[in-house]
């Protein structure tokens, strides 16, 4: 089957910089996408990795490893508006996401 | 970047009627789908709206439940049919250019209530 794991929770600290992990298992490989969703709020595109390696996007960065089905999103010099869900999906092999369930980010003062 | 809008954006309905919820998009694309999400939950992908022709659902999403029509390549609807409460939930709609890197853009949901 197909699954995408990542954690439900995490908490930071504003200022800092947090790591989102997503392992994910899927029929075939297409790219791996980040959203970011605020309470209430659709999803917006964020980031976009088909090659290994990091993507750098201002504060956001992700990385991308194939050969281990892995991925993270790197947010530096965390705001108290990156207070969001953060969900990674994956395009298989006929072109359709799989979506995590999403990691909660909680930003502290 | 494609922008969407969705209307109605929340309503409450009763048991055994029918919503049918509106998608448009501000420029042509390739595809279109709609989600269903719980609150704190990830998005279930219902179908794919393909114009011209019948939408592709997916497993255990069916046609008399949910009928979709999308009748050029910026506009498509989705109903929810004989609702019941385990249908309240925020409904997605979201598209994509259809070229790489095949990002989808999303409206801003419809949350439906059925009582």
């Amino acid at each position: 089957g197909q699954n995408i794991d990542q954690p439900t929770e995490m908490t930071a600290t504003e200022g800092a910089i947090v790591q989102i992990n997503c392992t994910y298992q899927t029929s075939g490989f297409n790219g791996l996408f980040w959203y970011q969703q605020h309470a209430g709020e659709a999803p917006t595109f964020l980031s976009y990795n088909v090659l290994d390696g990091l993507e750098e996007k201002g504060r956001f960065s992700s990385f991308l490893s194939r050969s281990k089905g892995y991925s993270y999103l790197l947010l530096k010099e965390l705001q108290m508006k990156d207070s969001a869900s953060y969900l990674c999906a994956v395009m298989d092999s006929n072109y359709q996401l799989i979506w995590g369930a999403g990691t909660k980010l909680i930003i502290k003062p | 970047s494609a922008v969407i809008s969705q209307k109605p954006s929340r309503d409450i309905c009763q048991r055994g009627t029918s919503l049918t919820i509106q998608c448009q998009v501000d420029s042509q694309v390739t595809m279109m789908f709609w989600y269903r999400q719980q609150p704190g939950q990830s998005l279930t992908l219902i179908a794919t709206a393909n114009q011209g022709s019948e939408a592709t659902y997916e497993s255990g999403f069916v046609i008399d439940k949910f009928p979709i029509s999308r009748p050029n390549l910026t506009f498509s609807t989705l109903t929810v049919s004989n609702m019941s409460p385990e249908d309240s939930s925020i409904y997605l709609c979201s598209a994509s250019p259809g070229t790489e890197p095949y990002e989808q853009y999303f409206g801003p949901g419809t949350r439906l209530t059925v009582t």
